[in-house]
């Protein structure tokens, strides 16, 4: 049990719609951060938010955008799905974003795309 | 793009026996983490070493780290059925902090 907690954990949607994925950090966490986990890879860093202010973004296009809300909560939205989006859809937290420290993640959320 | 890779993709081990992980990396970082994920469930955090320690322990798991070789080794000792998952390592790369690179990861099968 890691206090980060994901939802949904499952969808199926169709090729060229939108999806809105959500996580609620671990209690005082201020910096959330999303990956994208292919079947078989390790997952991909996507972007980061710390205190409501994206902070680092991974090599992945401008329809992967996100928020991050004053409680520290946080949400992924993908527009105009491709199959290959496909994936699980991790969300970490942690306390600041300085190095070293400790990186929780949540259960994720499995999106398919058809 | 994926930061490191893990070695062996896939190991079989039977319950008692130790396990071994490897993991390499490219660039200078600031800590290596290791993950466990159960099939198709989010990581668990197992071990985070600083790049200025070299080896440390958690119950039944040692992580060695060799920055000047660039790379990390995970032991399991007495492995377990429950141990069954794929490990991962990750790095926190010098100026990106927070912001974790995986390898590929390391499949473990542990049989009775």
């Amino acid at each position: 049990e890691t206090g980060v907690t994901q939802s949904p954990t499952h969808l199926i949607k169709t090729r060229g719609q939108q999806v809105t994925l959500r996580c609620s950090s671990q209690s005082g966490h201020n910096t959330v951060s999303w990956y994208q986990q292919a079947l078989g890879q390790g997952p991909q860093f996507i972007f980061q938010y710390y205190r409501e202010e994206e902070n680092g973004r991974g090599n992945f296009p401008p329809r992967f955008s996100g928020l991050q809300f004053p409680n520290y909560s946080s949400e992924l939205n993908v527009n105009a799905l491709e199959l290959d989006d496909s994936a699980l859809y991790l969300c970490a937290s942690s306390l600041g974003q300085g190095s070293g420290n400790t990186i929780y993640f949540g259960e994720g959320s499995w999106l398919t795309v058809v | 793009s994926q930061q490191g890779e893990e070695d062996p993709q896939a190991l079989s081990i039977q319950e008692g026996e130790n396990a071994t992980m490897n993991c390499s990396y490219k660039t200078s970082i600031n800590n290596l983490q290791w993950y466990r994920q159960n099939s198709g469930r989010g990581l668990v955090h197992l071990i985070l070493i600083r790049s200025n320690e070299r080896e440390k322990h958690s119950g039944r798991l040692r992580v060695t780290l060799d920055t000047s070789k660039k790379s990390s080794s995970l032991l399991i000792t007495a492995s377990r059925a429950a141990d069954t998952a794929s490990y991962f390592c990750a790095t926190d790369r010098t100026g990106t902090a927070s912001k974790l690179t995986f390898g590929t990861g390391t499949r473990l099968q542990v049989t009775l």
